[in-house]
């Protein structure tokens, strides 16, 4: 299985401020069709996860462009621009290359 | 416009068996491009994915929890089912009925069930 690993555990956030969240794979994300399969997902309070980002850095549509996506291999990001009050939740990344499919801890992102 | 929507019990007995069931409407469960399955999150834990099922052909279970698992679909009704057996106070979670591509996070949930293993 590959194991996916975030840090930090909590973000606290003034607003308008960026945020930023990593996470790590135990192995590559890569395919051998070469594409790298590396999710975000927002979790906000009650509410069942929601995707942002898939394949690194390609934003769903009506997800708001201050958030970003980067990475390669092993290592990846997920950067807020600017923190908003409604970003208040907890960000999970999520491998999808192979199964069982499988989620970092996840990071809370909360405003000071 | 794709939704998913769980029902089934919020208690459940220890050594029992969970079932639950997912309606979904908006796409058909025998999409030959479309996964449908079922993830879990403890409460105020993470998320831990349980199987994926593609109609066409290929089911998949985590492996902690394949020998207690089963999916199933009725596509008469466009649902599908899970069947957890021997449940335990670990087995306590919010269970989501997802959808997802293959190679891509689910991207369809449904709003979750919250099932309490308890006597």
């Amino acid at each position: 299985d590959i194991v996916m690993t975030q840090t930090p555990l909590s973000s606290p956030v003034t607003l308008g401020q960026p945020a930023s969240i990593s996470c790590r794979a135990s192995q590559s994300l890569v395919h051998s069709n070469g594409n790298t399969y590396l999710n975000w997902l927002q979790q906000r309070p009650g509410q069942p996860p929601r995707l942002l980002i898939y394949k690194i850095s390609n934003r769903v549509s009506g997800v708001p462009d201050r958030f970003s996506g980067r990475g390669a291999g092993t290592d990846f990001t997920l950067e807020i621009s600017r923190v908003e009050a409604e970003d208040v939740g907890v960000y999970y990344c999520l491998q999808s290359k192979q199964f069982p499919l499988t989620f970092g801890g996840g990071t809370k992102v909360e405003i000071k | 416009q794709v939704q998913l929507q769980e029902s089934g019990p919020g208690l459940v007995k220890p050594s029992e068996t969970l079932s639950l069931t997912c309606t979904v409407s908006g796409d058909s469960i025998t999409s030959s491009s479309d996964y449908w399955g079922w993830i879990r999150q403890p409460p105020g834990k993470g998320l831990e994915w349980i199987v994926s099922l593609l109609y066409s052909g290929g089911t998949y279970y985590n492996p902690s929890l394949r020998s207690r698992a089963t999916i199933s679909v009725d596509t008469s009704k466009n649902q599908l089912s899970l069947k957890l057996t021997s449940m335990t106070a670990a087995d306590t979670a919010t269970y989501y009925c997802m959808r997802h591509r293959p190679y891509i996070s689910p991207d369809y949930w449904g709003p979750g069930t919250l099932v309490t293993v308890s006597s």
